[in-house]
């Protein structure tokens, strides 16, 4: 599987804007981009994806670089609630034999949102 | 529309002992995975289930090893424990069939102490 790259940590200020990065410099062309946070003492939980294009829903944003190899996870006003643990994930769009679409998880990026 | 639930939510044996961890899916759901994540690191994929079937394994020994049952619930069972087990295992299913875009619901896991 193609890597992330992400920073080990960061902080924002409550109700600013958050914008977190993700290296991925060896993409494929069928690589989606996946995010998925996780708050403190939950399971992980899926955030957003996208292809190419950029993305929105109500949690977030999703940038994508038009070459592809970066991307960033806006979070429009962070919220106590937003401080979790960011993680960055490809996940291959062909089908692959078994179907067995696990996800690959990195560190992550841990998100500090101060008061 | 019931989320993912797991038991026991902690755990405490002895090195050497064997270890049962139950799962169930997301009302709708046909798959299940587990994951491992150990203290300040991603989670990693041990096996999917799906159709009561393993569907893709990540690099855990076979003392890791698990079930599916016909309502979609799983288990996970590990063998000789050792010290190293000692981690968070987490849950995760979803609808097999929507490719890239399966999303995976993860539960709170269960936390496990080897002593």
């Amino acid at each position: 599987d193609a890597k992330t790259t992400q920073p080990n940590s960061m902080e924002s200020n409550e109700e600013e804007p958050v914008h977190l990065p993700c290296n991925h410099s060896t993409i494929s062309g069928t690589d989606y981009i996946h995010w998925y946070r996780q708050l403190p003492s939950q399971g992980p939980e899926y955030v957003i994806h996208g292809l190419t294009s950029n993305v929105n829903n109500r949690m977030a944003s999703l940038a994508i670089a038009e070459d592809r190899k970066s991307s960033t996870l806006i979070l429009h006003r962070a919220t106590l609630r937003d401080a979790a643990v960011y993680y960055c994930i490809l996940r291959d769009s062909k089908y692959s034999g078994a179907g067995s679409y696990q996800l690959t998880f990195g560190k992550g990026t841990k998100l500090s949102v101060i008061p | 529309e019931t989320g993912v639930t797991q038991s026991p939510t902690h755990l405490i044996k002895t090195r050497g002992q064997q270890v049962t961890l139950r799962c169930s899916s997301q009302s709708g759901h046909n798959t299940v995975s587990w994951y491992q994540q150990a203290l300040g690191q991603g989670p990693q994929f041990i096996f999917q289930y799906y159709r009561e079937e393993e569907n893709g394994r990540g690099n855990f020994p076979p003392r890791f090893s698990g079930l599916q049952f016909p309502n979609y619930s799983s288990e996970l069972n590990v063998n000789a424990l050792e010290l190293d087990d000692s981690a968070l295992y987490l849950c995760a299913s979803s609808l097999k069939g929507q490719g890239f875009q399966e999303t995976q619901y993860f539960g709170p896991g269960t936390r496990l102490l080897v002593l």
